[in-house]
């Protein structure tokens, strides 16, 4: 069965630093373009950061600087590092191949 | 950076009619790299539309996606209730990826 479970969301204060997990089954991170997308509380896709097949890694202007996405081919997994977290970064974070999206996991920025 | 601006905001219609959802681009997309997305409540979204106008597995013949360049479409013919939800358009495969605002298709 293809799928990925993430791990590693919950409440952080602001300027605090968190990272996320999303493990792959069924197919291979490292030959997919994967993505993070995050979605604040009653809003819209917002895209964060993506990491095509030859290992080129973009980011958003929001977050980057600030953020920082990896993949792990021994383990198959994806992972976002989350740095100086601020208010507008709560969001359910996902993270996606084009076909295949994790569950999410909220990520909660408050004092 | 390319903005996906999609409309209408709130689409209203009844079952069995024909819904056409629209997504412009500020700056060409590569067909190949445009893809649509249902969520509804509660879930990650679900590929639709690849390539712009391929079938995601599974999906039935009702979904059809067309466009090129800075004009694209999705159509879904045949509503059904579990077609009532939120989609969003994506383009990938630059620098800079993003998504539209999405449309929420209603009862």
């Amino acid at each position: 069965e293809v799928e990925m479970v993430q791990s590693g969301g919950g409440l952080v204060q602001p300027g605090g630093s968190l990272r996320l997990s999303c493990a792959a089954s069924g197919f291979t991170v490292s030959g997919n373009h994967m993505s993070w997308v995050r979605q604040a509380p009653g809003k819209g896709l917002d895209w964060v950061s993506v990491i095509y097949s030859d290992d080129r890694t973009y980011y958003a202007d929001s977050v980057k600087g600030r953020f920082i996405m990896s993949r792990d081919h021994s383990k198959n997994t994806l992972y976002l590092q989350m740095n100086s977290l601020r208010g507008e970064d709560t969001a359910v974070y996902y993270c996606a191949s084009l076909l295949t999206w994790g569950q999410g996991i909220l990520v909660t920025v408050s004092s | 950076e390319i903005v996906l601006t999609q409309s209408p905001g709130t689409l209203s219609l009844s079952p069995g009619e024909t819904a056409t959802l629209s997504c412009r681009a500020s700056q060409s997309v590569s067909s190949s790299y445009l893809v649509w997305y249902q969520q509804k409540p509660g879930q990650a979204p679900r590929l639709l539309i690849y390539g712009a106008s391929s079938r995601a597995t599974g999906i039935p013949d009702r979904f059809s996606g067309s466009g090129s360049g800075t004009d694209f479409t999705l159509t879904i013919s045949r509503l059904e209730p579990e077609d009532f939800a939120v989609y969003y358009c994506h383009q990938y495969g630059s620098s800079m990826c993003s998504f539209g605002q999405g449309t929420k298709l209603e009862i």
